[in-house]
């Protein structure tokens, strides 16, 4: 089973809007993190949360990871264009120290100017 | 800072072919890399861990043998897909991680695109 989820799939948004994905997961997050992907390249380091209740923000984006740490979300204030991609949450599930991640499949964002 | 080169970002040949691809960190010692395949709309699916200076640790249904990795130093990884085969085409990606602490995020390489004729 899928051990991280993500929503929604995809997202269409007027440029200006505010918009929100979300990630959630059965198990304890010992780390959550965020990064963007555009087709058929590499994945770009938005934002790490550790702690429960944890919030980061860098520039017009917004992550937080819940008290429970079971559930991040990213904000995104007045989208722009250039924050068209995919938004992939990864996280440690395992706490065993490999500090391997488990991704979800992503979201797709675009932006309509 | 924290760059990850991967190289060649496309391959194409012919089936039997072996592929090596190369991952390095260029601006922090990577004391573990990690190797991942990407199917179209689906997640990221790690392959392989590799460690500095040890054999890789490979994941479940993984080919040891079919997807040989190297982690020589503590800034380059390579993974050889050899004899390769039609079903070998994929999207692969290679990240980077250094220092041994939680608060160290992977870093990404561009990814490989690879097509197997």
């Amino acid at each position: 089973s899928q051990e991280l989820e993500q929503s929604p799939q995809s997202l269409i948004v007027q440029e200006g809007k505010n918009l929100t994905i979300n990630c959630t997961s059965s198990k304890t997050l010992y780390g959550l993190y965020w990064y963007k992907q555009k087709y058929g390249e590499g994945l770009i380091f938005l934002m790490m949360l550790q702690k429960g209740g944890e919030e980061k923000s860098h520039e017009k984006i917004t992550a937080k990871l819940d008290e429970k740490k079971q559930q991040s979300s990213l904000h995104i204030t007045a989208s722009q264009p250039s924050h068209a991609g995919i938004y992939l949450c990864g996280a440690d599930v395992s706490g065993a120290g490999s500090y391997q991640l488990t991704f979800g499949k992503g979201t797709k964002l675009s932006v309509i100017p | 800072g924290a760059v990850v080169s991967q190289h060649p970002s496309r391959v194409i040949c012919k089936s039997g072919t072996s592929v090596k691809i190369e991952c390095r960190s260029l601006d922090f010692q990577a004391t573990t890399m990690f190797w991942y395949r990407q199917f179209p709309k689906k997640s990221l699916m790690l392959m392989a861990t590799s460690n500095e200076g040890s054999k890789a640790t490979y994941e479940q249904g993984v080919e040891k043998d079919k997807f040989l990795i190297n982690h020589a130093s503590l800034t380059l990884s390579t993974l050889t897909v050899t004899s390769a085969h039609p079903e070998d085409s994929s999207f692969y990606i290679c990240s980077a991680r250094g220092g041994r602490g939680r608060n160290q995020p992977q870093h990404f390489g561009d990814g490989t695109r690879l097509s197997i004729l």
